[in-house]
């Protein structure tokens, strides 16, 4: 147990739908992290915050986007859904801010998008 | 663009030992990781290397060599367990200007026969 928590584990939605993912870091990290894992990809970096504040951006599509709050805890919205949406999504964290070089992962949210 | 090259599939017999190479490509490069992922799970770390030089821990070893953009995991007295998704990641800049976000590999998956 990494001591991320993420919710939920599965989610079924249609095309077209909203949802969000909630992801709580490790006691004491500041900085959390959003990954993409399908199985024609891979697993890819999307963002990352850092004491609530957008800190690096990757592969991130316009139709998502994510906040930090003041507790901590991220969360992955992801809007206008289309069935390549479809993947593991998981938050990781880490205590530090850049010079960070383990991150935890959480046990991911199965998205599957119908 | 950042890219990592790593075998798609790696067999192995339990007891033996078994080396895991990963080369890449990227730009600001600050160091390479490890990650294990059993089936379903959750990425583990493994270990990092930031300069260039043998990283031991316990069963599993990690090589770099910067001037050759190419690393190695070495698992030793490998046992059933062990069979699982092996991931090298690299550290580098990102157009927000950290060093945070990992870009992954495709991933090994290591297969161990008794």
């Amino acid at each position: 147990d990494s001591g991320v928590t993420q919710t939920p584990k599965h989610l079924i939605t249609a095309t077209g739908q909203r949802v969000t993912l909630r992801c709580s870091p490790r006691s004491g990290d500041l900085s959390v992290y959003w990954y993409q894992q399908s199985l024609d990809q891979g697993l890819q970096f999307l963002i990352q915050y850092y004491n609530g504040e957008e800190r690096a951006k990757g592969n991130i599509l316009e139709r998502f986007s994510a906040q930090q709050f003041p507790d901590l805890h991220s969360e992955l919205n992801l809007s206008s859904l289309e069935l390549g949406d479809s993947a593991l999504y998981f938050c990781a964290s880490s205590p530090l801010r850049g010079g960070t070089y383990e991150q935890y992962f959480g046990p991911g949210t199965r998205l599957t998008v119908t | 663009g950042q890219s990592l090259e790593q075998p798609s599939e790696v067999t192995a017999v339990e007891g033996a030992i078994v080396q895991i190479n990963c080369t890449y490509q990227t730009s600001g490069f600050y160091g390479l990781s490890w990650y294990q992922q059993h089936d379903g799970g959750a990425p583990t770390f493994l270990s990092y290397n930031a300069l260039d030089g043998l990283e031991e821990t316990g069963r599993f070893s990690s090589f770099l060599s910067r001037s050759d953009s190419y690393g190695y995991l070495l698992l030793q007295e490998l046992q059933m367990k062990d069979s699982a998704s092996y991931f090298c990641a690299v550290r580098s800049m990102y157009s927000g200007g950290g060093a945070d976000g990992l870009t992954f590999g495709k991933g090994t998956h290591l297969i161990i026969q008794p």
